[in-house]
C-alpha cells in the first residue's frame, strides 16, 4: 500500500511569490492534516480537513491556506513567501480523527 | 498550556544500553501520547503511543511510562542499537482537538 506521497519534494522560492504543495493520503483516509517543522523542531500543526471542510487551524498567519478535494487530496498554498517559512512542510492523513496519524517524508521549501 | 516540554536536546548512548528521553505537560485534557522517530529526509513514524488510563506499555525494545499525577511520560528504549540513532519527538493530543502538539525533539546517537 502506498503511503502518503508528497509533492515536489525539494522547492526553491524567491521572498514574495507563492507556492502550492501538494498531498495524496492514504488510500481511505478521509482526514488530512498539515505541519511546519522548522529546522532542529518539532513539527507544528497549520490545518487540518477532514470530508473536504477546514476542522482545525494553527497558529499562522492568512497567508497560508489550504483545501482538500474531493478524492481526500490536499493542497497546501502560501503567498507572499517570506525567508522564514522555510521548513520542512509535512502532510499526515488518518482514517478519522488525530490519533494514528501518518506522516509524508515532506516537502523541502527554501525561501531565498 | 499547550506546550509540551522534552528533554535532553541530545543524548549519546552505547550500543546495549538504556535510552531515556522525557517528556511534561501541563494541560490536563490531553489523553493522547504517541512517540515519534524521525530520520534525516524523512517524515515522523510513530513509534508507541500510550493513554493515561496505563501507567506503562511496551512494545518490543519500546517503553512508554506514563506518570498523570507528574504529568510526564517518558520513553525507554532497551538495548539500543545504531539504527536507533534518530531523532524523537513526544506529541500530545485531547478528544476533539485536531492537532498534535510535538515537543522540541531529542537526537538520539548511539555509538557501536
Amino acid at each position: 500500500d502506498a503511503g502518503v506521497t508528497q509533492s515536489p519534494t525539494h522547492l526553491i522560492k524567491t521572498r514574495g511569490q507563492h507556492v502550492t504543495l501538494r498531498c495524496s493520503p492514504i488510500s481511505g483516509h478521509k482526514s488530512v492534516s498539515w505541519y511546519q517543522q522548522v529546522l532542529g523542531q518539532g513539527p507544528q500543526f497549520i490545518f487540518q480537513y477532514y470530508e473536504k471542510e477546514e476542522r482545525g487551524r494553527g497558529n499562522f498567519p492568512d497567508r497560508f491556506s489550504a483545501r482538500q478535494f474531493p478524492n481526500y487530496s490536499s493542497e497546501l498554498n502560501v503567498n507572499a513567501l517570506l525567508l522564514g517559512d522555510s521548513a520542512l512542510y509535512l502532510c499526515a492523513s488518518s482514517p478519522d480523527r488525530v490519533t494514528g496519524y501518518t506522516f509524508g517524508s515532506g516537502t523541502r521549501l527554501t525561501v531565498v | 498550556q499547550q506546550q509540551v516540554k522534552q528533554s535532553p536536546q541530545s543524548l549519546i548512548v552505547q550500543k546495549g544500553g538504556i535510552s531515556i528521553i522525557n517528556c511534561a505537560y501541563e494541560n490536563t485534557a490531553f489523553d493522547y501520547f504517541p512517540w515519534y522517530q524521525q530520520f534525516p529526509g524523512k517524515g515522523p513514524a510513530l513509534l508507541i503511543a500510550i493513554r493515561p488510563d496505563v501507567s506503562e506499555k511496551k512494545e518490543g525494545r519500546f517503553t512508554i511510562s506514563f506518570n498523570k499525577s507528574a504529568k510526564q511520560f517518558s520513553l525507554h528504549i532497551m538495548d539500543s542499537q545504531p539504527g536507533d540513532s534518530a531523532t524523537y519527538f513526544c506529541a500530545a493530543s485531547y478528544q476533539g482537538a485536531q492537532k498534535l502538539v510535538f515537543g522540541q525533539g531529542t537526537r538520539l546517537t548511539i555509538n557501536p
